[in-house]
């Protein structure tokens, strides 16, 4: 199994470009996660799902979408980049709720 | 409030110490469970255990352990004869009933072990 795998590991965006951050786990796992990790500050919950077709916010959704429809996928769309959105970005899944979750290896984005 | 609190953001042993992580949390609800991750300078985030509220025995695995109370809201994490590939940042994380069961992480602890 490849566990969660997260595209692109790098990537350098223009302020108002848009991109989408690619996450596919192959766990057979329900529920999938995005985080963003901000120097010194942990990670913060973006948004997360809990099957495929049901999304929910977390604490910090704003600039951010995403859409689950199918089990595997879980991607995190970027709509006109800012430079606050600089971070490295993390996806997740875990089997059930309070089971641990499983990270991908991140994507490291700078806007400048 | 922070829900979840690592006091320390840094901490500096020399191999062979043994070095003890704090992490307090907070939470109303009776069922929660707690996390800990190690997160190595390769980046990656790195599962170490999970334990639930109804559960206050100490776990030990190899050179880990960790200290559950309860009483002072408190989930401390031990490493004993530190080495070198222990260097990394150490997450704290709560998972609330009420919260979805989504993980709230603290900042983090960077421990740095020197030979």
């Amino acid at each position: 199994n490849a566990g969660v795998t997260q595209t692109p590991k790098f990537r350098i965006l223009k302020i108002g470009q848009s991109m989408t951050l690619q996450c596919t786990q192959d766990m057979n796992h329900n529920y999938m996660y995005w985080y963003r990790q901000d120097p010194g500050m942990g990670l913060k919950l973006i948004y997360y799902s809990v099957g495929a077709g049901i999304t929910d916010k977390g604490e910090v959704p704003n600039g951010y979408n995403v859409s689950r429809s199918t089990t595997e996928d879980f991607p995190l769309r970027l709509e006109l980049a800012a430079p606050s959105q600089t971070s490295v970005y993390f996806c997740a899944s875990s089997y059930e709720v309070f089971y641990e979750q499983y990270f991908g290896p991140g994507t490291r984005l700078t806007v400048t | 409030a922070q829900k979840v609190t690592q006091a320390q953001t840094e901490i500096s042993v020399v191999e062979k110490e043994d070095v003890t992580l704090d992490c307090v949390y907070e939470t109303r609800d009776t069922t929660y469970y707690l996390f800990w991750y190690k997160q190595p300078p390769s980046g990656e985030l790195v599962f170490l255990i999970r334990r639930n509220s109804f559960d206050e025995q100490n776990e030990i695995s190899g050179r880990y352990s960790w200290n559950f109370q309860k009483s002072t809201s408190s989930f401390n994490f031990t490493i004993t004869a530190s080495q070198v590939v222990d260097s990394a940042v150490y997450f704290c994380a709560l998972s609330e009933e009420s919260g979805y069961s989504t993980l709230t992480f603290g900042k983090g602890t960077m421990l740095l072990v020197s030979p």
